[in-house]
């Protein structure tokens, strides 16, 4: 059974960078989408990007600017940096695994978020 | 970005009741949406992909149906576990989105 853990700083000043670590326990590492995802306090769900064991990246063009998501596939881990944090980005942040497959009609991936982490809470203030 | 709209926002229903939520895509997403099930201080759990597939270890009460811009998440009989939030997602295009919840609540 694949188990995400998730660690980090919760809280911190503005300006300051934010930081995330997931390990991921059990199963294959490199035949999924690696997900950060987060949801401010008491509103839904805003997904902030992904990467594969390659090192490939997709990231919200809303957060790109400030977002850097990372792996280390000698550790089966992956992290998340948002830099110069401000209160908007207060939230619980999940890390999460995600999975494509190929629409054989259509030729397109087919891609959902089957497993998550708990969450880390990520306070920003003064 | 494609909106993703969900009706209605919150409703109240008893055990026992059959359950509809409705979500609009600002553009065609064809059938690349997904639906999941938060509760209370959890992490969201998958429910359906691709519109109408079942993820594993969910109950069979639970089914998905839509293509192009309207998808629906049916609950055929309500449980007391399934008193929750709902949220659908389009993954047909960068950057993934979610729809605004709809807040299921025991009446």
């Amino acid at each position: 059974q694949v188990q995400l853990q998730q660690w980090g700083a919760g809280l911190l000043k503005p300006s300051e960078t934010l930081s995330l670590t997931c390990a991921v326990y059990g199963g294959s590492f490199s035949a999924y989408y690696w997900t950060w995802i987060r949801q401010p306090p008491g509103k839904g769900l805003e997904w902030i990007g992904e990467i594969n064991h390659f090192g490939t990246t997709n990231y919200n063009p809303s957060l790109k600017s400030r977002v850097t998501i990372s792996v280390d596939t000698s550790k089966n881990q992956f992290s998340l940096m948002l830099s110069s944090v401000t209160a908007a980005d207060t939230a619980v942040y999940y890390c999460a695994r995600s999975e494509r497959q190929l629409d054989t009609k259509y030729y397109y991936y087919y891609y959902f978020t089957d497993v998550w982490g708990k969450g880390t809470t990520v306070t920003v203030s003064s | 970005d494609i909106q993703m709209t969900q009706s209605p926002s919150s409703l109240s229903a008893s055990v026992g009741d059959r359950l509809t939520i409705t979500c609009r895509a600002s553009q065609s997403v064809f059938t690349y949406v997904n639906w999941y099930q938060q509760k209370s201080g959890k992490a969201p759990k998958l429910l359906i992909y691709a519109a109408s597939s079942l993820q594993s270890g969910v109950p069979s009460r639970f089914s998905g149906s839509g293509s192009g811009t309207v998808f629906t998440l049916t609950v055929s009989s309500l449980q007391p576990e399934d008193f929750a939030t709902y949220y659908c997602q389009q993954s047909y295009s960068t950057p993934q989105t979610f729809g605004q919840g709809t807040k299921l609540e025991i009446k």
